[in-house]
């Protein structure tokens, strides 16, 4: 059993959609990250969320602890946001990172 | 750039050959991480330090592999004997002290041939 699952694992859109992607867990959590990586590419961190909302650009991220589940909304997507979209938590301990599959989102022009 | 840097970013070798991998973190950053990441999944833990000491292994890091972060500073990966299983993206990450936020590098793609 995976302590992080991800869903969609798959999702085409096309530019200019609103693209949501949502991440459960089910260990106690000191924080989460959503993170990018391009093909081939190394990872990038998006958000780091403990609570609540944050919002770079297009990007919006919200948690919500007592359901133990984040979302990663992409408002006005476009071909250069197609990656893998990754959610990481980081347990009480911070020892460690426990990373979902990823989703891979590919938005055609 | 006061990232996270690896070194090589690619690595080819043959079945049966050693290769050591290089993690540079952010300076101050006293937590590294070495993750190992397959085809289509996420990122699998592989070894924890926290300055020089190797706080925790992963039941995936066989005998085979060693790390080490000597000084406190950089870390070395190193696999022995690989095998074609060890084909994968070799990613190193840092936290700093009391810090959740981490910093990964671009990461060493080894292909055992």
């Amino acid at each position: 059993k995976n302590e992080v699952e991800q869903s969609p694992q798959n999702l085409t859109a096309q530019e200019g959609e609103f693209i949501t992607i949502n991440c459960s867990y089910s260990v106690g959590i000191s924080a989460l990250h959503w993170l990018q990586q391009h093909p081939g590419g190394g990872i990038v961190s998006l958000f780091m969320l403990s609570s609540g909302k944050k919002k770079h650009g297009r990007l919006i991220a919200t948690i919500n602890i007592q359901e133990k589940h984040s979302s990663l909304h992409i408002t006005a997507s476009h071909p250069r946001d197609s990656a893998v979209y990754i959610c990481a938590v980081v347990m009480y301990t911070g020892n460690q990172f426990y990373f979902g599959t990823g989703t891979s989102l590919t938005v055609i022009p | 750039d006061t990232g996270v840097s690896q070194d090589p970013r690619h690595k080819i070798t043959k079945r049966g050959q050693n290769v050591t991998f290089r993690c540079d973190p952010i300076s101050e950053h006293n937590r590294l991480y070495w993750y190992r990441q397959t085809l289509g999944q996420g990122p699998e833990f592989l070894t924890y330090f926290q300055n020089e000491a190797q706080l925790e292994k992963s039941r995936l890091l066989s005998d085979r592999f060693s790390a080490e972060r000597p000084k406190g500073s950089f870390s070395t990966l190193e696999i022995q004997r690989t095998e074609q299983g060890d084909s994968a993206m070799y990613l190193c990450a840092s936290f700093g002290q009391g810090k959740t936020e981490a910093f990964f590098g671009q990461g060493t793609r080894l292909t055992v041939v």
